[in-house]
């Protein structure tokens, strides 16, 4: 079965300091996988598929199959990226899709 | 605007009260599915849809059912409530295989 492992709950940065969110997935097919966010009263909106290899708002994740691992990635930490961030697998077990999110990481970038 | 609307935003009923939360979605997409969100857990699949009449179970699909009758419209009826249904539920669509917008989710309390 797949698995999705967020590891930290909570990240706490200054503004302008490097953010790294973790995220690290089993599953022995070719996996599909994103990044989604929840700003505070916001909806959950989806940030970046790694398909794409898109940078949005300055983030980026690359898929390291060898690590298993789908880090989201943003070189200076901005406030208005405070917000709950999730990581989310997509697998196609035979005909169906599924996607199996991570319990997810608030980030919080203080001054 | 694209959005995707449920209803109702919160309820508060009783064990083996048949219920229904609607879902809707104005961006023709074909891809509907169901979470719930539960403290520690993060976001769980129920159940999606990837085209009309067309459902499957997620990981979580005990005591749920789903219709797909209009590509519009992803109901999710609790049959016979229980309070370990007791969450926050989102719907979501998208074009493709995944969801890409959410709604603002409903809060169930199950007494």
């Amino acid at each position: 079965a797949q698995r999705v492992t967020q590891p930290e709950k909570l990240l706490s940065v200054f503004k302008g300091a490097p953010v790294e969110l973790k995220c690290n997935y089993s599953y022995s097919g070719s996996p599909e996988l994103f990044w989604y966010v929840q700003y505070s009263r916001q909806r959950l909106q989806l940030l970046l598929r790694h398909i794409s290899r898109e940078s949005i708002k300055g983030f980026t994740a690359d898929l390291n199959k060898g690590e298993t691992s789908f880090h989201l990635k943003k070189p200076f930490a901005q406030e208005e990226d405070s917000a709950m961030y999730y990581c989310a697998l997509h697998s196609h077990p035979g005909t169906a899709s599924k996607l199996t999110f991570g319990t997810g990481t608030r980030l919080q970038v203080t001054l | 605007e694209a959005q995707v609307t449920q209803n109702p935003r919160y309820l508060i009923t009783v064990t083996g009260k048949k219920l229904t939360v609607t879902c809707s979605q104005n961006m023709n997409h074909e891809y509907m599915s169901w979470y719930r969100q539960d403290p520690g857990l993060g976001l769980r699949q129920i159940y999606y849809s990837m085209n009309v009449e067309v459902t499957d179970k997620g990981d979580v699909p005990e005591g749920y059912k789903v219709s797909r009758k209009e590509k519009r419209n992803f109901p999710l009826i609790l049959e016979s409530p229980s309070p370990n249904q007791t969450s926050l539920y989102f719907c979501a669509s998208g074009l493709g295989n995944q969801p890409q917008h959410f709604g603002d989710g409903t809060r169930l309390s199950i007494l």
